[in-house]
């Protein structure tokens, strides 16, 4: 497989469950991000890992918490997700963080907490 | 907390018609500024990555100028095809190494 991919695609989970989003990158890259995109708002940024070392954690909850075992595989591990966690979360991956860098994007997981 | 703008937030044009949508941004401590295109079920995907103030970049159709000064860039779509029916994003990056999203314009090309 080329590019980002992401599984699983959808994913219905209830409130006690625990579950983990999978990405992985196929283009040699050293940068990594998950981003959340809730109905109607912008992409927003989670978490970021550059040379698999978590750089930056926007504010995010300790229910979503993140691993990067190596430079290709990033992990959203999931535990007591409230309903408003409900959202499409997308991974990404770019040759190096930076601002000139393009992020290349997965197709995303449909997340829906019961 | 560094907020970027797009107009308008939905579109509706006829096949063939020029259509251009905005991205708004704070102009102080700006590093890039990148467009992207996301296609329904699919992964979004990159345009362009302009940094310069009067940047002007092209990709068959569509065009984006930029004027880092007063905060703003354009996209233009020339001729437009169903195909183009997609949101378009445009992410900035700050004096951080973040990228700020804007909400996206969806644009819907009729044939």
């Amino acid at each position: 497989e080329t590019g980002v991919t992401q599984t699983p695609r959808h994913l219905v989970m209830g409130m006690t469950n625990k579950k983990s989003l999978k990405c992985e990158q196929h283009l040699g890259h050293n940068a990594m991000y998950w981003y959340k995109q809730s109905a109607k708002k912008p992409l927003e940024l989670m978490f970021v890992y550059s040379l698999e070392e978590r750089v930056e954690n926007n504010s995010v909850p300790s229910r979503f918490s993140p691993e990067c075992p190596n430079s290709s595989h990033l992990f959203l591990h999931l535990h007591t997700l409230q309903p408003e966690d409900s959202a499409l979360y997308l991974c990404a991956s770019s040759q190096f963080r930076g601002p000139y860098n393009e992020q290349f994007f997965g197709p995303g997981t449909r997340l829906t907490v019961l | 907390i560094l907020n970027v703008e797009q107009s308008p937030q939905s579109l509706h044009v006829q096949e063939g018609d020029s259509t251009n949508f905005t991205c708004s941004f704070p102009s102080s401590n700006f590093y890039a500024l990148h467009w992207y295109r996301w296609e329904t079920a699919k992964s979004p995907e990159a345009l362009f990555v302009m940094t310069l103030n009067g940047d002007e970049k092209k990709k068959g159709r569509i065009s984006a100028t930029l004027n880092t000064k007063e905060g703003y860039s354009y996209l233009y779509i020339k001729g437009s095809q169903p195909e183009d029916s997609a949101t378009y994003l445009c992410a900035s990056v700050f004096y951080g190494q973040n990228f700020v999203f804007g909400p996206g314009t969806r644009l819907s090309v009729l044939p």
